[in-house]
């Protein structure tokens, strides 16, 4: 089955303990990206990778880390969780289409709560 | 002026109505064009895209207006199951997607 997994899907932890969620896609999908939402805020991007060993920032990448180290898996790193950081998060993958962004398929999300 | 405009909602409506959402964008060059639909606390998922000519899939209809920058949901025949939020999504260039906030609608029997 085609699909996005991200892992773990809750988490509470405490401010300033690292902690990684784990993304892999398996339909061979060039780019990768997370999002978090936010009520009243919508879907905001973090980080997004058109391809292996290429990141770029989204709109809201500071407290976050990225690697896409292989073309399946995009990590989401927090290297000192602050409480601001709460949220529902979003891996997401994505064909490209001459080369550009195309229809994004989502993993179910991952609420973390950080106290 | 954000990128992606959608009316909040909710938009409340029996079963059976027909219900339109319209979404703006100010990127004259966007290309490609989507609607999600995202359940409470779900992930979104790919209603349909959104072609220049406008495209039906059952009962939802899809429109493009270049020259007034937005386009439509509309959705016939309401159902209970409808009930969701719709995101409207434009691309930015080569490697983004906007994501609207999204509208709610709610059908009631």
């Amino acid at each position: 089955e085609a699909q996005v997994t991200q892992n773990p899907r809750y988490l509470i932890t405490v401010t300033g303990k690292k902690l990684t969620v784990t993304c892999s896609q398996n339909m061979n999908h060039e780019y990768m990206s997370w999002y978090r939402q936010d009520p009243g805020l919508g879907l905001r991007q973090i980080y997004y990778s058109m391809n292996v060993e290429v990141t770029d920032k989204g709109d809201v990448p500071e407290g976050y880390k990225v690697s896409r180290k292989e073309k399946r898996n995009f990590p989401l790193i927090l290297e000192s969780p602050s409480p601001n950081q709460t949220s529902l998060y979003f891996c997401a993958s994505s064909p490209t289409v001459r080369g550009a962004v195309d229809e994004q398929y989502f993993g179910p999300g991952t609420r973390l709560t950080v106290t | 002026r954000k990128e992606v405009e959608q009316d909040p909602g909710p938009f409340n409506v029996p079963e059976g109505a027909t219900v339109a959402f319209n979404c703006t964008y100010s990127n004259s060059a966007s290309q490609s064009f989507f609607w999600y639909r995202q359940d409470c606390r779900k992930e979104p998922k790919l209603l349909m895209s959104v072609y220049s000519s406008g495209n039906e899939d059952g009962r939802f209809t899809a429109q493009l207006n270049r020259a007034s920058q937005y386009i439509s949901l509309l959705i016939r025949d309401s159902k209970l199951s409808d009930s969701a939020t719709y995101l409207c999504v434009v691309n930015i260039g080569t490697d983004k997607l906007i994501f609207g906030t999204g509208t709610r609608l709610q059908v009631f029997p």
